[in-house]
């Protein structure tokens, strides 16, 4: 089945910096790849996703990035507020829908 | 917006004992899944529901576990006789026909003591 990796497992960031978390995937099968943000004690929210027939997708301050060729895909925030810290879980799947989630990477964003 | 709802919140029980997890997925969503989270740890599959079937189960989803669509609305998820080690976060989550999005539940924290 898909297996997903997902790097660094904590970042830290000053306000106001990047962050960028990376993620590879081992099936060639999945196409759609979603990232989710999780709180502390809630549940995983969708904030952005990429389908496989497209490089790079933003919304506002989030854009994520695929590379099928090299099986990997990358979350990038810019500007970064303290909201943003969280567990970002980046996911694969294919089109039947199982998705296969990253281990999660924890945000901090220091003010 | 409508949200997928999951009912308890929170479920203490005893090791051995049923339980049954809640949810209520979106009114036009017509794809329900089961996922897990232990504390600290990635959210995991265990099952997927179409049809009134289902299509998929991971090696977690064994005999203990089954699903349902019992009137239609509810989706639930029943431990036959929980162990220790089935204390996590059960969040349920739906999509639409043709989409990719998943939707996630609240989630219902389960404690097996």
């Amino acid at each position: 089945g898909e297996n997903v990796e997902q790097h660094p497992s904590t970042l830290s960031v000053q306000e106001g910096d990047s962050a960028v978390i990376k993620c590879t995937y081992s099936d060639s099968a999945s196409n759609y790849f979603p990232w989710y943000k999780q709180e502390l004690g809630k549940r995983p929210q969708l904030i952005i996703d990429i389908r496989s027939n497209v490089g790079e997708k933003k919304d506002q301050r989030i854009a994520v990035t695929l590379n099928k060729t090299a099986k990997h895909f990358s979350l990038h925030i810019t500007e970064t507020q303290p909201e943003d810290s969280a567990v970002y879980f980046c996911a694969a799947t294919s089109f039947e829908g199982r998705l296969a989630f990253g281990k999660g990477n924890q945000v901090v964003v220091i003010p | 917006e409508p949200e997928v709802t999951q009912t308890p919140s929170h479920q203490v029980t005893q090791m051995g004992q049923e339980v049954i997890l809640r949810c209520v997925p979106i009114s036009n969503h017509l794809y329900f899944y089961w996922y897990r989270q232990i504390l600290g740890q990635k959210v995991e599959f265990l099952v997927s529901f179409y049809n009134n079937e289902i299509s998929e189960k991971s090696e977690i989803f064994d005999d203990q576990f089954s699903v349902e669509r019992p009137d239609g609305s509810n989706f639930t998820l029943k431990i036959r006789s929980t162990k220790l080690e089935d204390s996590a976060m059960y969040f349920c989550a739906t999509r639409r026909a043709s989409y990719n999005e998943q939707f996630f539940g609240p989630g219902t924290r389960l404690t097996v003591l």
